[in-house]
């Protein structure tokens, strides 16, 4: 049972680079999220998905991307990486029964330090 | 989505029963009420949820005010592995208003419980 898989635990980029964070699940999850989390504050939305080959924006979209071709998959982008996007970054996944949604799991996390 | 407002920190001895409360004065008649929790370095973790009646499973107990206006996630004895920063989060619950829910949890600061040996 892996549940969310997230990869890579720690990165560190220079500003301006561009890297993409991979969050793969296994319990065929309707529902993926990525949230960041940042030093005394909590968790916030970034992007989520409702099923294969949609996403949407949350709360805290600008600087990033997302993809999700396949349902286990959901890809979190950088394209042009800036200080203020050093974070730890979290995925979760959760399913859909009677139009509402149960079993939220959440990966370990990647720390990201951009310098 | 209604707030929730909880202590920033408690603290609790080893194998003594934690209460920790939350104010939800603005829930609506639809929205749940859900607990996770957060250890050191890692993602946060389902630990219960509940609508109306105290709700009981392994990890806690969740007591619910008649009012609903606000809640006690009760762990019975603490252990030093329970230390974490617990979230009370009232869910979106759209899926009462006629449409599908996307189900996002939003967190606030939590509380930070601390367990003494």
């Amino acid at each position: 049972n892996a549940g969310v898989t997230q990869t890579p635990k720690f990165r560190v980029l220079k500003t301006g680079q561009s890297m993409t964070l991979l969050c793969a699940q296994d319990m065929n999850h309707e529902y993926m999220y990525w949230y960041r989390q940042d030093p005394g504050m909590g968790l916030r939305l970034i992007h989520y998905s409702v099923g294969e080959g949609t996403t949407a924006k949350g709360e805290v979209p600008d600087g990033y991307n997302v993809s999700r071709l396949k349902k286990q998959n959901f890809l979190l982008g950088l394209e042009s990486a800036a200080p203020s996007q050093t974070s730890v970054y979290f995925c979760a996944s959760s399913y859909l029964r009677d139009r509402v949604t149960y079993g939220y799991t959440f990966g370990s996390g990647t720390r990201l330090t951009v310098v | 989505d209604a707030k929730t407002t909880q202590p920033n920190s408690m603290e609790s001895n080893e194998e003594e029963p934690v209460h920790l409360p939350c104010n939800h004065s603005t829930i609506s008649g639809t929205d749940y009420i859900h607990w996770y929790r957060q250890l050191p370095s890692q993602g946060p973790e389902y630990v219960i949820h509940g609508l109306t009646s105290n709700v009981n499973n392994r990890m806690a107990s969740l007591a619910i005010a008649e009012d609903r206006k606000s809640s006690t996630l009760i762990l019975h004895r603490a252990t030093l592995r329970d230390a974490a920063v617990y979230y009370c989060i009232l869910r979106d619950h759209p899926a009462n208003a006629g449409g599908t829910s996307y189900g996002k949890l939003t967190f606030g600061q939590g509380t930070i419980l601390t367990v003494h040996p």
